[in-house]
């Protein structure tokens, strides 16, 4: 069975950082990319960055591009995102979600529960 | 950078067909995605690739594209299909865009 479990949400301040994961199992991980989306309270539904199961290749929305990194530890079944320089704006829900190909066609066909980060002073 | 438009809300009485619609330009050359989220959920795939239904998806519940508009249909609507519904393509320079959601609302 298919699981991601996200981890590392919390309050922090403005201008503070913080270090999201998703622990993925139930599946070869490292042949999988993998997707951090977030939703704002009330809110839809944002992508924010992809990483392909290699690591080599890496996108960001133009929203945290330069503040946040992707990252993963294909060893520990592990993805990451380091969310650095925080706003307020930046208070969401942060899910993982894994990549599916089919036919060459890429949706999302696992999310995890999500984790809340709270930016306030 | 593509932006998809959703209507905000659509209220059907149970047992009508529910079509909810996101429109972009073109957006009939592109493959969309369409998820279902409930309260305090995460979101599910319910549609991807346009019209093609993951397992466990009923079969009332289906995805046409064409030209500007790409449509859900949820036939024999049901009290639990009340949820937010999202649609979702990639493009080249945004990547992936979510529509803004539409909240579906059975009378």
């Amino acid at each position: 069975e298919v699981q991601l479990l996200e981890s590392g949400g919390g309050l922090v301040q403005p201008g503070g950082s913080l270090r999201l994961s998703c622990a993925a199992s139930g599946f070869t991980f490292g042949t999988y990319a993998m997707n951090w989306v977030r939703q704002a309270p009330g809110k839809g539904l944002e992508w924010v960055s992809a990483l392909s199961g290699s690591g080599d290749s890496t996108y960001y929305a133009d929203s945290v591009k330069g503040r946040f990194i992707i990252s993963r530890d294909n060893s520990k079944n592990t993805l990451f995102l380091q969310l650095n320089s925080l706003r307020a704006e930046d208070t969401a829900v942060y899910y993982c979600a894994r990549d599916r190909v089919i036919r060459g066609v890429t949706h999302f066909d696992f999310w995890g529960q999500g984790t809340l980060v709270t930016v306030s002073s | 950078s593509y932006v998809v438009t959703q209507p905000p809300s659509v209220s059907v009485a149970p047992g009508q067909t529910a079509r909810l619609t996101c429109g972009g330009n073109n957006i009939g050359s592109k493959s969309v995605h369409w998820y279902q989220q409930k309260p305090g959920q995460a979101p599910v795939v319910v549609v991807y690739d346009g019209s093609d239904r993951p397992s466990g998806i009923p079969e009332r519940i289906s995805g046409s594209n064409s030209g500007n508009t790409a449509t859900l249909t949820i036939g024999r609507v049901e009290a639990g299909d009340e949820a937010d519904y999202y649609c979702q393509v990639w493009d080249s320079t945004s990547y992936w865009v979510f529509g803004g959601g539409t909240k579906l609302t059975v009378l």
